[in-house]
């Protein structure tokens, strides 16, 4: 089985200073892995994924993160942070069978502050 | 990415009815999934729909409970029925246009029970 671990719930950061938001995983065989952004009141916005090569990852909004394989970790990190950051963030794992499906973790809040 | 729409996109409704929810995308998908994000939790997959078939269903919701059509590439309808409190969460549409795709999420429908 397949499991997401965001360990934490909240995220605070001051605009400018940089942010990462932690995520570690497990999955049977090669993982793709996805980071997506929830606004208040609104779906699910897709940031960016891994599915194979550089293990640094570059998404919308400035937003990247790092693949790494021997600590099952994938956090997602942006280098100056803005107040329009703040936001829920869930990070997700599927392997890379034909018609696995998304699993996620529980979302870590960014709140940012001016 | 695929453009996806849903209707309603909130709705109030009375313990023991049935709301149905409609989600078109602008271009053909292989894969159409729903998901249930309950206040504060994170996203769980209700179901896979498949066009022509039945829905394959994740451990913990049925049929009955949860109907759910397929009839073509671009269209899914999930049905909620008699519904009660416990119910009232964001239903999520979200789809695969190939198998090594990025997952992509509608609006979401916000739904009340009272």
């Amino acid at each position: 089985a397949q499991s997401v671990a965001q360990p934490e719930d909240q995220v605070n950061v001051a605009e400018g200073n940089p942010l990462t938001v932690k995520c570690t995983y497990s999955v049977s065989g090669n993982p793709y892995l996805f980071w997506y952004v929830q606004y208040p009141n609104r779906g699910l916005q897709f940031l960016l994924k891994y599915i194979t090569g550089d293990n640094l990852v570059k998404g919308s909004y400035g937003f990247e993160a790092e693949f790494n394989k021997s600590q099952t970790s994938f956090h997602l990190k942006k280098p100056s942070a803005l107040v329009s950051d703040s936001a829920l963030y869930f990070c997700a794992v599927r392997d890379d069978s034909g018609y696995s499906t998304l699993t996620f973790g529980k979302g870590t809040m960014l709140l940012v502050s001016p | 990415s695929a453009v996806i729409s849903q209707k309603p996109s909130r709705d109030i409704c009375q313990r023991g009815t049935s709301l149905t929810i409609q989600c078109q995308v602008d271009s053909q998908v292989t894969m159409m999934f729903w998901y249930r994000q309950q206040p504060g939790q994170s996203l769980t997959l209700i179901a896979t729909a498949n066009q022509g078939s039945e829905a394959t269903y994740e451990s913990g919701f049925v049929i009955d409970k949860f109907p759910i059509s397929r009839p073509n590439l671009t269209f899914s309808t999930l049905t909620v029925s008699n519904m009660s409190p416990e119910d009232s969460s964001i239903y999520l549409c979200s789809v695969v246009a190939r198998v090594v795709d990025t997952q992509y999420f509608g609006p979401g429908t916000r739904l009340t029970v009272l």
